[in-house]
């Protein structure tokens, strides 16, 4: 049982650049979600899904494009990179509807730089 | 706009001594509030707090939420080295199709226990 797993844990890109950064989560977990952290900040939503095929922004959703096609798969694209999107991005999730109410897991994080 | 306070940023503390950390929250359609706890990667998860007056515990971490009053203490006693971190505070909230929505996080407190 791996949890969530982010790749690649870093990645320099030069401005103008896109990628994807991806997201796995073997838990059968509803609810997948984005997050950025930058230094002296805590983390920050960036879009989120409550399941397959829905999507939804959070507070800072703009240069970045998700989609859900699967319930394991949560990838973030980064359509044209900026300097401003140079951050550390971690992967969260878990189950929407639970009777336990279980907290969100995060994976490892990825770094990335815009140069 | 949902709203997490935490306080103070920083702290540093000698070995042994006893540390509270604060946060407060202004949000709409609260489902739980988490304490989590971050080294160099991913937040590590502490507590879900959901009903206000009830404390929970784990060793010499403490947690208690006032629903009332809109905050949360966490206290470290007998503190040690290994409890430096970033100690950051997330307010969960309700989707409006019901169940798990996005956190709210506050920018951490950053704690250094002294030898």
């Amino acid at each position: 049982n791996a949890g969530v797993t982010q790749t690649p844990k870093f990645q320099v890109l030069k401005t103008g650049q896109s990628m994807t950064l991806q997201c796995a989560q073997d838990m059968n977990h509803e609810y997948m979600s984005w997050y950025r952290q930058d230094p002296g900040m805590g983390l920050r939503l960036i879009h989120y899904s409550v399941g397959a095929g829905i999507t939804d922004q959070g507070e800072v959703p703009n240069g970045y494009n998700v989609s859900r096609s699967t319930t394991e798969d949560f990838p973030l694209r980064l359509l044209s990179a900026a300097p401003s999107q140079t951050s550390v991005y971690f992967c969260a999730s878990s189950p929407r509807f639970d009777s336990f109410h279980q907290p969100q897991h995060f994976g490892d994080g990825t770094r990335l730089s815009i140069l | 706009e949902d709203k997490v306070v935490q306080s103070p940023l920083s702290l540093v503390v000698h070995e042994g001594d006893t540390v509270t950390l604060n946060c407060s929250y202004e949000v709409t359609n609260f489902r739980s509030l988490l304490w989590y706890k971050q080294e160099k990667k991913a937040p590590t998860f502490l507590f879900m707090l959901t009903s206000s007056g009830i404390e929970k515990k784990s060793g010499r971490l403490s947690s208690i939420l006032d629903k009332k009053e809109l905050f949360s203490i966490l206290n470290i006693t007998a503190t040690q080295t290994g409890d430096s971190a970033v100690y950051l505070c997330a307010v969960e909230v309700e989707y409006s199709g019901g169940g798990a929505d996005g956190l709210t996080f506050g920018k951490g407190t950053h704690l250094i226990i002294q030898p």
